[in-house]
């Protein structure tokens, strides 16, 4: 059974980065398609970019082009999404999410079903 | 990008009534949208995928149809539990998707 844990909350400063981590347990990151979505307070869902991994590439949510960079560790099976620029409305829950795995050669989706816990990061002077 | 409208924004039913759900996209998604609830403090639950693909674990009561751009989520007798948000998302042009701004079911 796939399971996300994510990093710890954060707290920073305008203009400051931020770097939240999703450790991946019951499968294998490369075979997994990664995405990170936000929710400001009382806010909805806002999707910041996702992983495909049959090419291997990221896509970035047009809004945070230049500002957002999504790696992947894939010898401890942890991917990373660092936001640089802070500014206040940065604030808000950070999700991890898987919505696609590989199985043999075949990329199976089945929606956003796995979850990280999410990670608070609040951006205040 | 395509954008995704849910309505009603909120929506006031009593527990025993259904509920109608709906999302509109800006332009065909064919089938691939996902429904999904989020209570306060959680992250969202998967719902239905491919737009009628209950996921593992959900109640029959919660079913979706529709396809192109018109799609409607239907709970057909509202527990407590379901009073909560709801979010629609499209995956046409994968891995990039959209969410739609959400729709609020309170008790009435």
């Amino acid at each position: 059974q796939v399971q996300l844990v994510q990093s710890g909350a954060e707290v920073k400063k305008p203009g400051a980065s931020v770097k939240v981590s999703c450790k991946v347990s019951g499968y294998t990151l490369t075979e997994l398609s990664m995405h990170w979505v936000r929710q400001a307070p009382g806010k909805g869902l806002e999707w910041m970019g996702g992983f495909d991994p049959e090419d291997g590439e990221t896509i970035y949510a047009q809004k945070f082009q230049g500002r957002v960079t999504m790696t992947e560790d894939t010898s401890t099976d942890t991917a990373y999404m660092e936001l640089n620029s802070l500014r206040s409305e940065d604030t808000a829950v950070y999700y991890c999410a898987t919505d696609a795995f590989i199985v043999g050669a075949t990329l199976i989706h089945d929606g956003f079903d796995i979850w990280g816990q999410g990670t608070m990061v609040t951006v205040s002077s | 990008e395509i954008v995704l409208t849910q309505s009603p924004a909120t929506l006031s039913l009593s527990p025993g009534e259904r509920a109608t759900l709906s999302c509109r996209a800006s332009q065909s998604v064919s089938s691939y949208l996902a429904w999904y609830q989020q209570k306060p403090g959680q992250a969202p639950r998967l719902l239905i995928y491919d737009a009628s693909n209950r996921a593992t674990g959900i109640p029959a009561r919660f079913s979706g149809s529709g396809s192109g751009t018109d799609f409607t989520l239907t709970i057909s007798s509202l527990e407590p539990e379901d009073f909560t948000v709801y979010y629609c998302q499209q995956r046409s042009n994968w891995p990039s998707i959209t969410f739609g701004q959400g729709t609020r079911l309170e008790i009435k």
